[in-house]
């Protein structure tokens, strides 16, 4: 069965410390690896799409990697508006209509 | 531009309502979705349209019943809902079929939160 599983699961950094989020995926034919960003009540937001092993993406203090079994999403010098909960997600090749496979998510709390 | 405009923003309805929840989105994209997600869970998918054409239905029941009307729409009729159907229902777009890995990322709108009195 295919498992998307994200740790920790909560997260509580300093402002200015710098920390990784983990994504492990067990899926055959990974078509893509999805990051996005949820704040309380909103909907997720874009961040990050990686498709082979190997690559990595940038965006501001944020920088996604991705590895043949997992994805880190590290935060660097966070601030407080970093403070969201960063859900992964993982495409199947196999899956018309792209179908997403999401973990529970990272609740990331930056205190000031 | 990558934005889903959804309406209402907030909906309280009896169990014995009807009402529709409303997607739209102007970047042509082909392929829309609805989501459902409780608090501190991740989206769960429900319905699936390509090219106007439902084609992922994850076993929904019949209380919700998705329309799309046309290529920048997505409707979600709601009956006689229960309590547990409480939630924020989302809305995505993709560009669809065919067009290559960028083609594949979802965009979302804000969500519209629901409760069933």
């Amino acid at each position: 069965e295919d498992q998307v599983t994200q740790s920790p699961e909560a997260l509580r950094l300093q402002e200015g410390e710098s920390s990784s989020l983990n994504c492990s995926y067990t899926v055959s034919g990974l078509r893509g690896l999805f990051w996005y960003r949820q704040d309380p009540g909103k909907g997720p937001e874009f961040l990050f799409t990686l498709y082979s092993a190997g690559e990595e993406k940038e965006k501001e203090r944020l920088k996604a990697t991705l590895t043949k079994k997992e994805s880190f999403l590290h935060i660097t010098a966070p601030k407080p508006e970093d403070s969201a909960t960063y859900l992964c997600a993982v495409q199947k090749s196999l899956y018309g209509n792209n179908r997403l496979a999401f973990g529970k998510g990272n609740q990331v709390v930056v205190i000031p | 531009d990558t934005e889903v405009t959804q309406t209402p923003k907030h909906l309280v309805m009896g169990m014995t309502n009807k009402k529709s929840l409303k997607c739209e989105q102007h970047m042509g994209h082909r392929a829309m979705y609805w989501y459902k997600q409780k608090a501190k869970k991740p989206p769960e998918l429900m319905f699936v349209y390509s090219y106007e054409k439902l084609s992922i239905n994850e076993s929904v029941p019949s209380r919700f019943s998705p329309e799309c009307p046309n290529s920048s729409l997505l409707n979600l009729h709601l009956h006689a809902l229960q309590p547990e159907d409480s939630a924020l229902y989302l809305c995505a777009s993709s560009q669809g079929r065919g067009t290559g890995q960028t083609g594949n990322i979802q965009y979302f709108g804000a969500g519209t939160r629901l409760s069933v009195l």
